[in-house]
């Protein structure tokens, strides 16, 4: 069954430095997203990406963030500048989009240590 | 705006009890809805969706929701209770907009005991 991969599972970084959390979507998807889970804390919306260019993106999603689809298959988060407020889980998600095919299947997660 | 709530951050039951984790909904237009499960250390696994079709939905692991507009709500149950299926449950709604983002509850811890 296709599902959403993330790499790495686990980045430990120090405070100002960049990093890139990576996603490969399942292949047939059109709508990318992601989303991030600070620690006992719900899961938050970060942006969503359709047609090569951000849909949506949330107040969390500043300039220190950026997106990218390099190629047909991978879709990545970049945190220019980290701060330790950045330390949490990161979800990657999918979803076909149409058809009424609105599920969003979610990664494993990237959990980000900002040290 | 569309959101949601779920009331009770932790649900503790007895195995083969009944489990019931409550979500209501707030939502202009009419909702797409969502429950997911959280294992420990893992990712989101989606466990059923209400699409505006049967308002008695069937998931996975035995788990059905039901919605119900006239109570805003889309409460998740199971019949009886597995120790398999202790983790945290997560109600979502998606936004009805191009982005389409899933907007989450709090979330439920679910703990089985023996």
């Amino acid at each position: 069954e296709p599902e959403v991969t993330q790499t790495p599972s686990h980045q430990v970084t120090q405070m100002g430095q960049e990093v890139i959390l990576r996603c490969v979507p399942i292949s047939n998807h059109l709508y990318f997203y992601w989303y991030r889970q600070i620690l006992g804390q719900k899961v938050e919306f970060l942006v969503s990406f359709y047609n090569n260019e951000i849909s949506e993106k949330s107040e969390i999603f500043d300039d220190q963030f950026s997106v990218e689809r390099p190629d047909g298959s991978n879709f990545t988060l970049k945190i220019r500048s980290t701060k330790l407020e950045d330390s949490a889980m990161y979800f990657c998600a999918s979803s076909h989009g149409q058809g009424g095919n609105y599920e969003q299947y979610f990664g494993p997660g990237t959990r980000l240590t900002v040290t | 705006a569309q959101s949601v709530t779920q009331l009770g951050s932790h649900v503790s039951v007895s195995e083969g009890a009944l489990v019931l984790l409550r979500c209501n909904y707030s939502s202009s237009v009419p909702p797409y809805l969502f429950w997911y499960v959280q294992y420990p250390n893992q990712g989101l696994q989606l466990l059923l969706k209400y699409t505006s079709a049967a308002t008695l939905v069937k998931g996975i692991n035995g788990f059905e929701a039901e919605f119900k507009k006239s109570e805003t709500s889309f409460h998740l149950t199971k019949p009886s209770a597995h120790m398999s299926d202790a983790a945290e449950y997560f109600c979502a709604v998606r936004v009805y907009n191009q982005g389409g983002k899933l907007i989450f509850g709090q979330g439920t811890e679910l703990s089985v005991k023996p």
